[in-house]
């Protein structure tokens, strides 16, 4: 079974902290996903990755930035946290971009800015 | 504008009964819609995925349909267990070229009570 680990369920940081959400997938997939999911607002995607030290930006990446320096671990860095980043953060990877390619998602990481 | 629209919002049933969840999509150019289940507090998981010449599948006691001249997509679930008590999201793809993306909806909340 593909399994995608985030580093953790529950982050607490303070407004202005730099945070670092990592995520770790044991399938040798070549695409990984950040996304945030609101209320409201669905799964939005902040980042994604098609290879090692590559990145494009998703829909939302003010305020966020990535790094993939090994295959099988994608990054996320919120360089200086907001109360607006308060939110679920889910990483995901897919095998390849060929149309019919399932995401797999990790467990999610529920992070609170105060 | 792409968009997928879900209905209803949320739904409440009673164990034993089936329910049918809907999706109304308006991507250009479609290219396949999957339907995720995703449990509180953890990432979604892919139910079954739907391309344009496919009408019905099955998964268990979920089955999808797609009318793609309607853009229109349902999830029916047969005598629902508490542990169908679920969001339900689907999201679609549109694929042009480099234009390749995935639309999600806002999702369908799912509790089944004994």
């Amino acid at each position: 079974d593909v399994k995608v680990t985030q580093s953790s369920r529950y982050l607490v940081k303070r407004t202005g902290e730099k945070v670092f959400l990592e995520c770790v997938q044991d399938m040798d997939h070549e695409n990984m996903f950040w996304y945030r999911q609101d209320p409201g607002l669905g799964l939005r995607l902040i980042y994604f990755s098609y290879d090692v030290k590559m990145k494009e930006k998703g829909d939302i990446p003010e305020g966020y930035s990535v790094s993939r320096e090994k295959k099988e671990r994608f990054s996320l860095i919120l360089e200086s946290a907001s109360t607006n980043q308060t939110s679920m953060y889910l990483c995901a990877s897919s095998l390849t971009d060929t149309l019919n390619t399932e995401a797999f998602f990790g467990q999610g990481t529920r992070l609170t800015v105060v | 504008k792409n968009q997928v629209e879900q209905s209803p919002q949320s739904l409440i049933i009673l164990e034993g009964k089936n329910c049918t969840l809907q999706c109304n999509y308006t991507v250009s150019p479609f290219s396949n819609l999957r339907w995720y289940k995703q449990d509180t507090g953890r990432g979604p998981v892919s139910l079954t995925i739907m391309t344009f010449s496919e009408n019905t599948k099955s998964n268990g006691r979920y089955t999808a349909t797609l009318d793609a001249d309607t853009k229109q997509s349902s999830l029916h679930i047969t005598a629902s267990q508490l542990s169908d008590s679920a969001s339900y999201i689907c999201v679609v793809r549109v694929n042009a070229g480099n234009n390749r993306k995935l639309i999600w909806g806002l999702g369908t909340s799912l509790a089944v009570n004994p």
